[in-house]
């Protein structure tokens, strides 16, 4: 199946610290890639789409100020988690889908983010 | 609005056969998806039912009745390896750009 890396795959900041999480469709273009957070023992939640070249379509209740995304390439996505703090510590999860939309969602193995 | 239900836990002994049922709610329908998650980890593709009926592979099988919106992931011959959170997960059509939604998982614990 297709592949997807993230990197970093563990991140540990202080607060205050700008953090940016890469997401790479390693065999495929991904012309639309997902990000999602998920907490402890809890679902995964859609945070933003992004299209490649264009700007992410954020989900109600996420600061697009906040968690920026940028969708350069397509085989590259970013997330930039600005003035990171404590509640920002999440598992982030980043996916990436080819150029039908009937074609499987591929998932990155994840960035684990401690803010301190 | 949008919306996946099923059980938060399920619990059974290696060699059993579990079921995991899913109803969804959405304002357009493109498919069904399960996923396995074991902690720590990241979401792992199991399935995709896109018309009524069961798809097998290997000891997983995933069900999907339109009429229904109701779908159920099948494990036979459990392994203590099953033990993990199961996602199914709808593709709206109605959504942004058909985004995929997760229900709230199910924890499947195997016992010896």
């Amino acid at each position: 199946g297709a592949v997807v890396s993230q990197h970093p795959s563990r991140v540990i900041c202080k607060s205050g610290t700008s953090v940016k999480i890469e997401c790479r469709s390693l065999d495929f273009q991904a012309t639309t890639m997902f990000w999602y957070r998920q907490f402890p023992k809890q679902s995964l939640m859609l945070m933003a789409t992004s299209n490649e070249g264009s700007k992410a379509t954020y989900e109600q209740g996420v600061e697009k100020d906040k968690f920026l995304i940028n969708h350069a390439s397509l085989t590259l996505s970013t997330l930039t988690v600005a003035s990171a703090h404590p509640e920002d510590s999440s598992f982030y999860i980043c996916s990436a889908r080819g150029g039908s939309e009937w074609e499987t969602q591929y998932f990155g193995p994840g960035t684990r983010l401690l803010v301190l | 609005g949008q919306s996946l239900e099923q059980p938060s836990e399920v619990t059974a002994v290696e060699g059993a056969i579990v079921q995991i049922n899913c109803t969804y709610q959405t304002s357009g329908f493109y498919g069904l998806s399960w996923y396995q998650q074991h902690d720590g980890g990241a979401p792992t593709f199991l399935s995709y039912n896109a018309l009524d009926g069961l798809e097998e592979t290997g000891r997983f099988s995933s069900f999907l009745s339109r009429s229904d919106s109701y779908g159920y992931l099948l494990l036979q011959e459990l392994q203590m390896k099953d033990s993990a959170s199961y996602f199914c997960a709808v593709r709206d059509s109605g959504a942004n750009n058909n985004d995929m939604r997760f229900g709230a998982g199910t924890r499947l614990t195997v016992k010896p």
